[in-house]
């Protein structure tokens, strides 16, 4: 069974920085590409980073650019999103995602979530 | 970037309705589709990809359709654990954007 369990969330000032991790098990971790979505209280679904299966490729939400960083470590199972600088509207639960690996892209596996306060 | 438009954005339903979500591209993004179903305090759950093609477990009352610019979503009897929210998801180019979601409710 696959599974993605992600913390590293909590409370944190604006201008901080919080590291979020991703533990993945039940699936080979080095074959999938994975994401970071975020969901601001109340509000969609907001897509945040990508990174590839070798981490050669990968992507930013221009809300996040150059304030966070993805990164995974293969031998870890394990995705990463260090977050810089906070500001209010990063304040969400934030997702780890795995994408499938088919022809068509789609998010097959997501995680329970974890949340980021960003407050004063 | 793609912008995607849902309608409508809350539909009122009773179970064993038909009901039907849109979902339009602001460009053409061949069959590069999801659906998700999400509940309140959940993560969202895939339910078709490729456009059509029903995610394994999903029940059968749902499908997909649809290409290019226009799909849709259709559950064919609205059961009771159907009630939730649903969003389209383009993944023809980065930025991958999802649409802002219909509410289902009774």
């Amino acid at each position: 069974e696959v599974q993605l369990v992600e913390s590293g969330g909590g409370l944190v000032q604006p201008g901080g920085s919080l590291r979020l991790s991703c533990a993945a098990s039940g699936f080979t971790f080095s074959r999938n590409s994975m994401n970071w979505v975020r969901q601001a209280p109340g509000k969609g679904l907001e897509w945040v980073s990508y990174i590839s299966s070798s981490s050669s490729t990968i992507y930013y939400a221009d809300s996040v650019k150059g304030r966070f960083t993805i990164s995974r470590d293969n031998a870890k199972n394990s995705l990463y999103l260090q977050m810089n600088n906070l500001r209010d509207e990063d304040t969400a639960v934030y997702y780890c995602a795995r994408e499938g690996s088919g022809s068509y892209a789609y998010f097959d596996d997501w995680g329970q979530g974890t949340l980021v306060t960003v407050s004063p | 970037d793609i912008q995607l438009t849902q309608s409508p954005s809350f539909l009122s339903a009773s179970v064993g309705d038909r009901v039907s979500i849109t979902c339009r591209a602001s460009q053409g993004i061949s069959r590069y589709l999801a659906w998700y179903q999400q509940k309140l305090g959940k993560a969202p759950n895939l339910l078709i990809y490729a456009a059509s093609t029903l995610q394994s477990g999903v029940p059968s009352r749902f499908s997909g359709s649809g290409s290019g610019t226009e799909f849709t979503l259709t559950i064919s009897s609205l059961q009771p654990e159907d009630f939730a929210t649903y969003y389209c998801q383009q993944l023809n180019t980065y930025p991958p954007a999802f649409g802002q979601g219909t509410k289902v409710e009774i």
